[in-house]
Parts: structure tokens; C-alpha cells; sequence
């Protein structure tokens, strides 16, 4: 596609409800990277894939939090047994590869809500 | 890890006026991204800088490596530039570190 997309736009949620978030990213980029971003603690990475490997899964703040990526395309963010503190805006970039001199896109953002 | 510091936190100018956003990095840095977030969440690219000089209409960004600073330099502003700047940098890990942004207001 022309950009980044993600879906859904919002989502509001009960606590204790499990929640899954799309991205596509750009066509023919290979490397997929999950942010956040609250008023709290501002912009702050979760995970990246390299086609369909996640090399680094520092950023996931708990167990609940998982990702994958099949196909070296879309990625689905998942978040079981949601949290109050887990309500932010999730952002997803994409680049050509990882690492080296490769510039990160954006996505709108899914903005999550949990009540 | 990497602190990126980011001032001033809030700008107010008039339209028109110019202004110069820092970004400071406490390691080397591989890749440095100056992004505009719109009213709408929107991360917008600006500059991919790593190092070197860029211009892009009324916009220009200078990173100094050896330094550890970059500049974001807005001229003749318009409302339509207000949001929030962020400055990331990638320090080799290839994930991008953000500082906290500059918040600018570009009244008519």
C-alpha cells in the first residue's frame, strides 16, 4: 500500500478482555516495528520483526502482551487479559530492512481504551 | 540505554516568526528522525538525519555527530505547523528512541 495502515482506528474494551491489533505496513518493506504511546511515558518501543523473526521483544511490558507476523507482512499485536494502564495510542512503522541507515514510516495509531 | 533530550518543551510564536527546536543524544547514534505529530496522532516524517545538513521547503535540520545535538529549524511559520516535534534516534539496535517533543503553538 501507499503507507502504513492499521486497524482498527479505536477500540474500547472491558477490563480482562482479550484485544488483537492489525498493521500493514508499507509494500516490500521487511522490517515492522511496535510503539506506544501514553501521557505517562511517551513513545516508547515494544517489539520489531525482521520478516517474520522478532529479534528483539525487549520492549513488551508483560506476558500478556504477544505479537506475530506471518507472511513477512501484516502484524497482529495482542493483549490478553487487558489492563487499565494498557489504554494508549499503539503505533506501528515499517522500514525497508532493519538497522543500518533505514528510515522508520508510521501508521495512524489504534487508539485502546480499557474500562 | 540512550537519553534523548529534547528542548524547549512548549514554544508560543507568532505566525511568521522562525524558530530552532534541540535535540540532544547521549551515545552515537546510527540513524537520527525528526517527526511532526499532527492534531491527529499522526507521526510525519520531516528528516532523516543521521548526520549533515537537509532543507526541505521552510524547514531545515542540522545533525552534528561528533556533537551529539541536533537542530530543527522552522522559518516563517504557519498554524499549520503546530503539534508536537519528536526527535528519535537509533543507536544501533535498530528501534528508535524518542525524547519527550516540543510543543508548538503557531498562533495567527
Amino acid at each position: 500500500g501507499a503507507g502504513v495502515s492499521q486497524s482498527p482506528s479505536n477500540k474500547v474494551t472491558e477490563k480482562g478482555k482479550d484485544v488483537e491489533l492489525r498493521c500493514d505496513p508499507i509494500s516490500g518493506h521487511t522490517a515492522l516495528y511496535w510503539y506506544r504511546q501514553s501521557l505517562g511515558q511517551g513513545l516508547e518501543f515494544l517489539i520489531y520483526f525482521q520478516g517474520n523473526s522478532a529479534p528483539d521483544k525487549s520492549g513488551l511490558p508483560s506476558d500478556r502482551f504477544s505479537a506475530e507476523r506471518t507472511g513477512g507482512s501484516v502484524s497482529t499485536l495482542t493483549i490478553q487479559r487487558t489492563q487499565q494502564e494498557d489504554s494508549a495510542v499503539y503505533l506501528c512503522a515499517s522500514s525497508l530492512v532493519a538497522g543500518g541507515l533505514n528510515e522508520q514510516f508510521f501508521g495512524p495509531g489504534t487508539r485502546l481504551t480499557v474500562l | 540505554g540512550i537519553q534523548v533530550e529534547q528542548s524547549p518543551p512548549d514554544l508560543i510564536l507568532q505566525e511568521g516568526a522562525n524558530s530552532t527546536l534541540r535535540c540532544n543524544f547521549s551515545d552515537s547514534v546510527n540513524n537520527l528522525q525528526w517527526f511532526h505529530q499532527n492534531p491527529w496522532g499522526q507521526l510525519i516524517n520531516l528528516f532523516y538525519i543521521p548526520s549533515g545538513t537537509k532543507q526541505n521547503g521552510r524547514l531545515s535540520a542540522t545533525t552534528v555527530a561528533t556533537e551529539r545535538y541536533s537542530l530543527l529549524y522552522i522559518s516563517s511559520s504557519q498554524t499549520t505547523d503546530s503539534g508536537v516535534y519528536f526527535c528519535a534516534v537509533d543507536e544501533g539496535y535498530s528501534t528508535l528512541t524518542f525524547g519527550k517533543g516540543t510543543m508548538l503553538l503557531v498562533s495567527p
